[in-house]
């Protein structure tokens, strides 16, 4: 079974500053995806990047950036610039490339900015 | 991207009553429906997998007769507590996952249900 680990269940970053939030899976597939989701107070999850395993470049989206590294089953993700808006509740997420199956997640992290 | 609802947003109930947790996707047809369960300040967890037509998969640990799931249309899913008591009080998330061609279908997700059993 896949597993995702999130080890840094709190960060914080003072605004315009740059913040890496980690991640690590577990996984004896060889195609899959990976998700950065973002939670704010509100609750609704917001999909902030995607990357398929296939893919050696890394994804990036306007302030927020990847870094996966497949044979170490780390993903890890960069918000530059920060803005007080990014605050919120991070989940790392795992879905198979099988069709119907589920997204797996982290426990997450707790990012406040700070001004 | 699509969008998926849920209702009711919110909901208190008493102890031993049924509760039933609408979802739907509002602008693409939904052939597999996720149902998750958050406490405050954790994870997603997921309870089941739906598809159209078909009986719900239920994760280990979780109760089917419990929470019973129907995914009776391409755009609708429920989810109902039955005999529902204080322990089950949480957040419900929806999500949905359409298909297309390709490999890759976004999943999206519905704001969620708190539900508070007294």
């Amino acid at each position: 079974a896949q597993t995702v680990t999130q080890s840094q269940p709190e960060m914080s970053v003072q605004e315009a500053e740059t913040v890496t939030l980690s991640c690590t899976y577990d996984t004896s597939e060889s195609d899959y995806y990976l998700f950065w989701y973002k939670q704010p107070p509100s609750r609704q999850m917001i999909l902030v990047i995607r990357q398929e395993a296939y893919k050696q470049q890394n994804a990036t989206e306007n302030r927020f950036s990847v870094n996966f590294q497949k044979a170490a089953k780390s993903f890890s993700l960069k918000i530059s610039d920060s803005q007080l808006g990014d605050a919120a509740m991070y989940f790392c997420a795992y879905r198979s490339f099988q069709a119907g199956t589920a997204l797996i997640f982290g426990k997450g992290t707790t990012l406040s900015v700070s001004s | 991207g699509a969008v998926v609802s849920q209702h009711p947003s919110w909901v208190i109930c008493k102890s031993g009553t049924s509760v039933k947790i609408e979802c739907r996707s509002l602008d693409f047809q939904a052939t597999t429906m996720f149902w998750y369960r958050q406490f405050p300040k954790q994870s997603l967890m997921l309870m089941a997998t739906s598809n159209e037509g078909s009986k719900a998969t239920y994760e280990q640990g979780v109760e089917k007769d419990k929470f019973l799931i129907n995914h009776a249309s391409l755009t609708l899913s429920t989810l109902t507590v039955t005999s529902a008591h204080p322990e089950d009080s949480s957040f419900y998330i929806c999500s949905a996952r359409g298909s297309g061609a390709g490999s890759y279908n976004e999943q999206f997700f519905g704001p969620g249900t708190r539900l508070t059993v007294l």
